[in-house]
């Protein structure tokens, strides 16, 4: 069974970095068929997908966000990280990493973590 | 404004069929794209509900099904329970924009 945990802080404040990380257990993030996807969920309940990253580095991310995001992963640790910089009030959301299972017809969500509240406010 | 469109709330009775619609567009759903749906309960994360239109995970009840056809989509769950009362998202792809995932507004299930 597959498990994804986020990490990082909760608060963070206007015009600063957003730094969170994913630890997943239960199967190797080095393993090909998958990306692994950072989502965030406003507090009206609105889902964005914010992009994802495969294990050999590559990245994908939502145009709307593309200039202030990066994605990275460490397959040694079975880590992968978001940062989102910049940040306004318009990011405080819940921030959650998923796996997404990778098809040639639109690939799907199998594994959520819990999902972390990431509140921007000085 | 979600590129998918959901009905914000639909409501049944225990043991009634509702049925929730996903609609979009030729650069979706439209063209080819899977939908896939998760379903939410408060204060949780979304579960993977169905994916690639109409297949069900492992211990996921048959008394939920998808359907597709042009460009729209829909979740029935036959049968309702009170276990079933959660917001229900769809997923799908979209090609404008160089192609990224997209969600549905959400639609809240309440049993009766």
């Amino acid at each position: 069974q597959v498990q994804l945990q986020e990490s990082g802080p909760g608060l963070v404040k206007p015009s600063q970095t957003l730094s969170l990380t994913c630890s997943v257990s239960g199967g190797s993030i080095a393993r090909g068929g998958y990306y692994w996807s950072w989502i965030r969920q406003y507090p009206g309940k609105g889902l964005e997908w914010i992009g994802y990253i495969y294990y050999s580095g590559s990245t994908y991310y939502n145009p709307s966000l593309q200039s202030r995001i990066t994605i990275s992963i460490d397959t040694s640790k079975n880590q992968f990280s978001l940062k989102l910089s910049s940040v306004t009030a318009a990011d405080t959301a819940v921030y959650y990493c998923a796996r997404e299972v990778a098809t040639t017809t639109g690939g799907y969500l199998d594994y959520w973590g819990q999902g972390t509240l990431v509140t921007v406010s000085s | 404004q979600s590129v998918l469109t959901q009905p914000p709330s639909v409501s049944g009775a225990p043991g009634q069929r509702v049925t929730i619609s996903c609609t979009g567009s030729s650069s979706n759903i439209g063209a080819g794209y899977d939908v896939h749906w998760y379903q939410q309960v408060p204060g949780t994360a979304p579960k993977l509900l169905i994916y690639g239109d109409t297949n069900r995970p492992s211990g996921v009840p048959d008394r939920f099904s998808g359907s597709k056809s042009g460009t729209s989509a829909s979740l029935a769950i036959t049968g309702l329970q009170a276990e079933d009362e959660a917001d229900y998202y769809c997923q799908s792809y979209d090609s404008s924009l160089s192609g990224f995932a997209v969600f549905g507004g959400g639609t809240q299930v309440t049993v009766l």
